[in-house]
C-alpha cells in the first residue's frame, strides 16, 4: 500500500544551521507530495507541494524536489531560525484519491 | 474566512466512559475529513464525509467509532467504550476544491 517515511527524530540545530529532513515514499499511482509543519499549540498547515515530477515547491525559505526516481521528496532550508521549531508532516495523496498518508513526523528544535 | 473549529482541544476520560469530539469545517466546505495521531506515529486517516455522506469511512479502527455529520455542517466523533489505545490527537479538515486546511486538534487521553 501507500506510505510515507521520514527521518526520524528530533532534530536539533543551532540558529542558521542547514536543515534537511528526509522523507520517502511508495505509492501505486502517482502522488501528490506535500510538507505539512505544526507550531506548537496550532493546527497542522501546508508549508509547500509538488504534484509532479521535476517540480520543486517552496515557501517561507523551505524547499522540497519532487524525485520520482528515488521516491523521495526531502525538505531543506539553508538556515533555519528559532521560530523554524514545528514538527513536521511528510504527506503523499494519490491522483484521484482524497485522503492524505503521512509520515510520522520529525520534530525539529532550533536553539538560539 | 473562520477556520476549522475543533473542541474539546483537550479531553481526559476514564477507559469504559465516552467521548464525543466536534469539528466545524469552514462554511461551504462540502468535504470534512477525520485524521488521528496516536503515540506519536504517523497521522492516519480515520473518514472522509461530502456533505452528509460518508466517501470513505475506511480508517475507522472498530465499531467504537461512530462518525456523524447531519445536514452537512459539522461532525461529530464518538468514541464509545474509551480504550486506552484510543489516546491521541483527532484532527478535521476540510475542503472545498482546493487544499485542506486542518482545524488545531482534540487531544484525548484515557486513563
Amino acid at each position: 500500500g501507500d506510505s510515507v517515511t521520514q527521518m526520524e527524530g528530533p532534530v536539533t540545530l543551532s540558529e542558521e544551521a542547514f536543515l534537511t529532513i528526509n522523507c520517502t515514499y511508495t505509492a501505486t499511482g502517482y502522488p501528490s507530495l506535500f510538507w505539512y509543519v505544526q507550531y506548537p499549540g496550532e493546527g497542522l498547515q501546508l508549508l509547500l507541494k509538488a504534484t509532479k515530477a521535476d517540480d520543486k515547491g517552496s515557501n517561507k525559505g523551505f524547499e522540497a524536489t519532487y524525485r520520482k526516481e528515488t521516491t523521495s521528496f526531502h525538505l531543506e532550508k539553508g538556515s533555519v531560525q528559532v521560530s523554524d521549531s514545528a514538527v513536521y508532516f511528510c504527506a503523499l495523496m494519490i491522483q484521484g484519491a482524497q485522503k492524505l498518508v503521512f509520515g510520522q513526523g520529525t520534530r525539529l528544535t532550533i536553539n538560539p | 474566512e473562520a477556520g476549522v473549529t475543533q473542541f474539546p482541544s483537550h479531553s481526559v476520560i476514564e477507559k469504559g466512559q465516552t467521548v464525543t469530539l466536534r469539528c466545524d469545517p469552514i462554511s461551504g466546505h462540502d468535504n470534512l475529513y477525520w485524521y488521528r495521531r496516536v503515540m506519536g506515529k504517523e497521522i492516519k486517516f480515520l473518514l472522509h464525509f461530502v456533505k452528509e455522506s460518508k466517501q470513505d469511512e475506511s480508517g475507522m479502527p472498530n465499531n467504537r467509532f461512530l462518525a456523524e455529520r447531519t445536514g452537512g455542517t459539522y461532525s461529530t466523533l464518538k468514541v464509545q467504550p474509551a480504550e486506552l489505545e484510543d489516546s491521541g490527537v483527532y484532527f478535521c479538515a476540510s475542503s472545498q476544491e482546493g487544499g485542506y486546511t486542518f482545524g488545531s486538534g482534540t487531544r484525548l487521553t484515557v486513563v
